[in-house]
This record gives structure tokens, sequence and C-alpha cells, in this order.
């Protein structure tokens, strides 16, 4: 069962920093969030993950809050083929299991 | 390095026929792997993981089932389809610690 709560669609302008929200209110000190974004017809592609600390490559950033209970991942300069379905997912250490929520749809407009 | 092959891309069964698709990783021994299903418009569902050869773990109840004969095979299968099978069948591969890497999927339509 996802843990996770995400807004179903956002717009973003070409060029300008993509802010996606995610919501886990309920995540334990154990568990990891990670993110996978979907381009239409595609397997889903791993982005970035973190456990207490902000992340960053070269993909995206992951901003943790102090409390755990939110994240967002900012996608710095978002392009049109950034157009996917975001997932945010909490996955106990040491897990199998990933499940996946609804996402956010991104629409990167020009 | 590590890939995923999922074959095949695309297919078109009658309803009642079987069903088969083939998942292999390459570059990496004893992965946890995964079937995931995306009906249209939908999420993705879980619908069986394996930690190793011959063990598989079914998460939703079903016309389907996943059998592991070696370490890096992963197969799907159904004995007669049903119009409710059709989606985007995805696996997926991770080791214990990791994210997922997904393969590029197979279409499949129940007519």
């Amino acid at each position: 069962d996802a843990k996770t709560t995400q807004p179903p669609s956002m717009d973003c302008a070409e060029g300008r920093a993509a802010n996606l929200p995610c919501n886990h209110s309920t995540i334990s000190g154990n568990e990891y969030v990670y993110w996978y974004r979907q381009i239409h017809s595609q397997g889903p592609q791993y982005i970035i993950h973190g456990l207490k600390n902000n992340e960053t490559n070269e993909m995206a950033s992951l901003i943790i809050t102090e409390d755990r209970k939110s994240s967002t991942l900012i996608l710095p300069h978002a392009t049109l083929r950034d157009t996917a379905v975001y997932y945010c997912i909490v996955r106990p250490q040491g897990f199998n299991k990933f499940y996946f929520g609804s996402g956010t749809k991104l629409n990167v407009k020009p | 390095s590590q890939t995923i092959h999922q074959w095949p891309a695309t297919l078109v069964q009658p309803v009642g026929s079987p069903l088969s698709l083939e998942c292999t990783v390459e570059g990496t021994s004893n992965p946890n792997l995964y079937w995931y299903r995306q009906a249209a418009g939908r999420g993705l569902q879980l619908l069986f993981y394996s930690v190793g050869i011959g063990q598989i773990s079914s998460e939703v109840p079903q016309n389907l089932s996943a059998s592991r004969p070696q370490d890096r095979q992963f197969i799907l299968s159904s004995k007669k389809l049903l119009l409710s099978d059709s989606g985007f069948y995805l696996c997926a591969w991770t080791l214990v610690e990791g994210g997922y890497t997904f393969g590029s999927g197979t279409r499949l339509t129940v007519v």
C-alpha cells in the first residue's frame, strides 16, 4: 500500500524549476524516500533517493524536511522531455518491495 | 553493467489463450525480481516478486502465475487469458538495498 500523497498534476514552464511535493507523514525512521518517473509507454526510471539528508545528482535534488514527513523533488531547469508521471515512494531499509501510488503528472509547457 | 531484457514489446492474444512473458537480467547475481502491471491510465500494481530461484510471492490473487527457473530469469504465465489481463507488464530487478531498474515493458492486449 502506498504511504505517500502527491498532487495529481502540475504544470511547469520550460526552463523553470519544477518542484514536486510529496507527503509521507507516517514515515518511519528506517524508511527511505525514493523518486521515480515514468514517461509515457516506458518503464519507470529511477531519479533519486534519500533517508534524512538532502540529496542531489545529475537529474534532480531531493529536499526532505527535518521531521521527514514530506519531501520535494526539484528539477532545476525543466525541459519538455521531463513531462512524465513522477512517483514518490517510501521503502523500509531491507524491505523488498516498492508500492507505487498514483504519482504526479508533470506537464512541462513551452 | 547490469541490463534487463523483457520481451515481447507488444502482444495481442485472444481470450482463453495461454501467456508467457519472459524477463532476464544480466550483470548481477541473486537479484530480487518483480512483475508489475499497469492498466490503461492507472498506476503500477505489484503482481509477484522473487528473492531467489523457485521463491515466488504473490501480491494479488488472480489469473496469473510466476516462476523463477534460473537466478536471473523471471517468467509470468497464464493458462487462460481474460480480457481484464490486458495492460502494460513490467519486469524489474533490485539488489537488497537500492532502487529498481525496470525493463521496457510488454503491452498486452487481450481480444
